[in-house]
């Protein structure tokens, strides 16, 4: 199916752990973005990609990794997770400044 | 360091009535203004946008005006609907190619019968 897919929706994960969180996009768009949402803080961009192999930091880096090794796919990893990182994370990609997001995964940190 | 500044945080208006919500953005740069909407457990999706050369943009129901010299845009929704119930972010991006958005904190829209 065309479009922008993200896994798992929902995640439960301790503390200290590593979690990566999936993106996958079959529009071929140069551009991915992921972000955190958070009540009271709206959509804040965490890391951002405009081509394979190119990645920037984005408002909230810290804490968070990310490649593009592959166009359509933009993981997301938590390399020890905090609980502070409990947000709803949602992945996009664009083409001519519109942004397109995936359904977002749902992640609590324990 | 919030570059677009959106108000209100929540916002209740009756049935056939104007729904307004209000951006402010400090950065000159900015040159593309768009707003999404989201419903509950779902991304947010493009709903209308608008670029500084023209004032106004109007689309069915809803209409951003946009102000440059008081660097201030606003989404008007006409006719409020209960299925406009939902969360509205402004952002802002600018000219440098980069297609990053600044978003605004959002306002949760509630249309009552």
């Amino acid at each position: 199916d065309a479009g922008i897919t993200q896994s798992p929706r929902y995640k439960i994960t301790e503390t200290g752990r590593q979690v990566t969180l999936m993106c996958h996009q079959t529009w071929s768009h140069s551009y991915m973005f992921w972000y955190r949402q958070d009540l009271g803080h709206g959509l804040r961009l965490i890391y951002y990609s405009a081509a394979a192999d190119i990645t920037d930091k984005g408002e909230v880096p810290d804490g968070y990794v990310v490649s593009r090794s592959k166009t359509e796919n933009f993981p997301l990893t938590l390399e020890s997770a905090t609980r502070s990182q409990t947000s709803v994370y949602f992945c996009a990609s664009s083409a001519v400044y519109e942004q397109y997001f995936g359904p977002g995964t749902r992640l609590t940190v324990t | 360091q919030q570059q677009v500044k959106q108000s209100p945080q929540s916002l209740i208006v009756q049935k056939g009535g104007i729904s307004i919500i209000n951006c402010a953005y400090e950065n000159t740069a900015f040159d593309y203004f768009p707003w999404y909407q989201q419903f509950p457990g779902k991304g947010p999706a493009l709903l209308i946008a608008i670029r500084p050369d023209v004032s106004e943009k109007k689309e069915g129901r809803f209409t951003i005006s946009f102000n440059k010299s008081a660097k201030q845009f606003s989404l008007h929704i006409m006719d409020s609907q209960p299925g406009d119930s939902a969360t509205y972010f402004c952002a802002a991006a600018n000219n440098f190619g980069n297609e990053k958005l600044t978003f605004g904190t959002g306002t949760r829209l509630t249309i009552i019968p």
